[in-house]
């Protein structure tokens, strides 16, 4: 399967702490993109990174991606109560787009 | 510009019946995408179409359908409902040009009993 794994697959967190959550996948991509996802909602696209960025940014939002190690993270900074939401990376393999699992996230106020 | 509307937001069905789900992309959008989502299996990817054509189909069996319509506007068919086909099935439309982004409707909840 080419399906990546997040992990962890749930994080509670306090308010104002910072939440960290991984991607791995298996064979090459072409981009990784995160997505949020609300309560039993559609995805919300976060952030993208193509293959031969190792980083990005958007607001409170850091994506890496490692492809020796075919990882990414999202670092969420200052967290919210608001960013309680199921976060899923998913890659594109060109003819392909897989999303993993997902990370819980709840943010405790 | 609106965004995807995805028509019915819920359905609830019997085993053996075949339903029909509606998906309206975003204007300009030529790929539309349908995934299904299950606490178990996670979010599964079932087909895409493109100007009229399926460009890619995932794992799943005859069952599933799609098609697409001159105006980008996608169904999906589900015949012979089994009592695993209760699920989320969520519709994604793309630009393509911008490096295949998703962009989500709020899904159809899809009861099978």
């Amino acid at each position: 399967s080419q399906q990546g794994e997040e992990d962890p697959q749930a994080l509670s967190i306090q308010e104002g702490e910072n939440a960290t959550m991984n991607c791995s996948y298996k064979t090459s991509i072409n981009n990784l993109q995160w997505y949020r996802q609300n309560s039993g909602r559609g995805l919300v696209h976060l952030i993208l990174i193509r293959s031969n960025e190792r980083e990005k940014h958007s607001g409170r939002l850091r994506v890496t991606l490692d492809t020796s190690k075919k990882s990414s993270s999202l670092l969420i900074t200052a967290s919210r109560a608001a960013d309680t939401a199921s976060y899923f990376c998913a890659t594109d393999y060109g003819q392909n787009f897989v999303f993993g699992p997902g990370t819980r996230l709840s943010v405790l106020p | 510009k609106a965004g995807v509307t995805q028509t019915p937001r819920y359905l609830i069905k019997t085993r053996g019946q075949q339903v029909t789900l509606s998906c309206s992309p975003i204007s300009g959008h030529r790929s539309v995408s349908w995934y299904q989502q299950t606490p178990g299996q996670g979010l599964q990817f079932l087909f895409e179409y493109f100007s009229e054509t399926q460009r890619n189909k995932g794992n799943f069996p005859g069952r599933f359908s799609g098609r697409q319509f001159s105006n980008s506007r996608s169904e999906m068919n589900v015949s012979t409902l089994e009592l695993g086909d209760s699920a989320l099935y969520l519709c994604a439309s793309s630009l393509v040009r911008e490096a295949n982004i998703q962009y989500f409707g709020a899904g159809t909840r899809l009861s099978v009993l």
